[in-house]
């Protein structure tokens, strides 16, 4: 069993919709999580990052996360066209190493 | 993506062959890492260095080498390449002196997308 799960998608909404995409985990000793967003033909670039159980918001997105259900999510609000990318789940214990979900494959329809 | 170059950023070889890939960045970052992205696994860590003098194996590392040849540059070796390390890698980059807030976030090269026929 992976440490990290992942729908892979892929999803598609139509412009203006709210994107719903989440990760289920099964290390406890996972302290730090994150969403990466990756265009076509780019690097992950960090989107969002939590520390704790609850909410975090920026702007359109909010980032999610369940500690005692090992499940963690992120919310895009009023979805764009430039939205569309994959989004990977990430999270880490107290060092280094990251451990990545799948990926989910995002589009937004004009 | 600029402050972590790869090179080349597409490749194609064949079964047996040596291939280098090279990482370069200008963040100043002391920790370098490489991973392999494949379809439905994500990204899979195979070998990391957090100084010049210090090269670990990560998850993935069979089949693969790297050289550290500077704090700024960090290579991955296929020795002989195979069919199925066709992936795309990437570099990593992280500052260990990031101890608040993110704290070793990660940032990511573009990208190399080889292909071993």
């Amino acid at each position: 069993q992976k440490e990290v799960e992942q729908d892979p998608g892929p999803l598609s909404v139509p412009e203006g919709a709210i994107v719903s995409l989440n990760c289920t985990y099964s290390n406890s000793a996972f302290q730090y999580f994150m969403w990466y967003r990756q265009y076509s033909r780019k690097g992950p670039e960090l989107l969002m990052y939590t520390y704790s159980s609850g909410n975090k918001e920026d702007g359109r997105f909010t980032a999610q996360v369940d500690k005692s259900s090992k499940y963690i999510s992120l919310f895009i609000r009023d979805s764009q066209p430039s939205d569309s990318a994959t989004y990977l789940c990430a999270m880490r214990r107290d060092d280094y190493k990251l451990s990545f979900g799948a990926g989910t494959t995002v589009t937004v329809r004009a | 993506d600029a402050d972590v170059t790869q090179t080349p950023r597409n490749r194609i070889t064949k079964t047996g062959k040596r291939i280098m890939l090279e990482c370069s960045q200008t963040k100043g970052h002391d920790r370098m890492y490489w991973y392999r992205q494949d379809p439905g696994l994500g990204l899979r860590l195979i070998y990391y260095s957090f100084d010049v003098k210090d090269i670990n194996k990560g998850e993935i590392s069979d089949g693969y080498s790297v050289s550290r040849q500077a704090q700024a540059k960090f290579s991955l070796s296929l020795e002989s390449a195979i069919p199925n390390q066709t992936a795309l890698y990437f570099c990593a980059t992280s500052d260990s002196q990031l101890k608040i807030g993110l704290g070793n976030e990660q940032f990511f090269g573009p990208g190399t997308r080889l292909t071993v026929l």
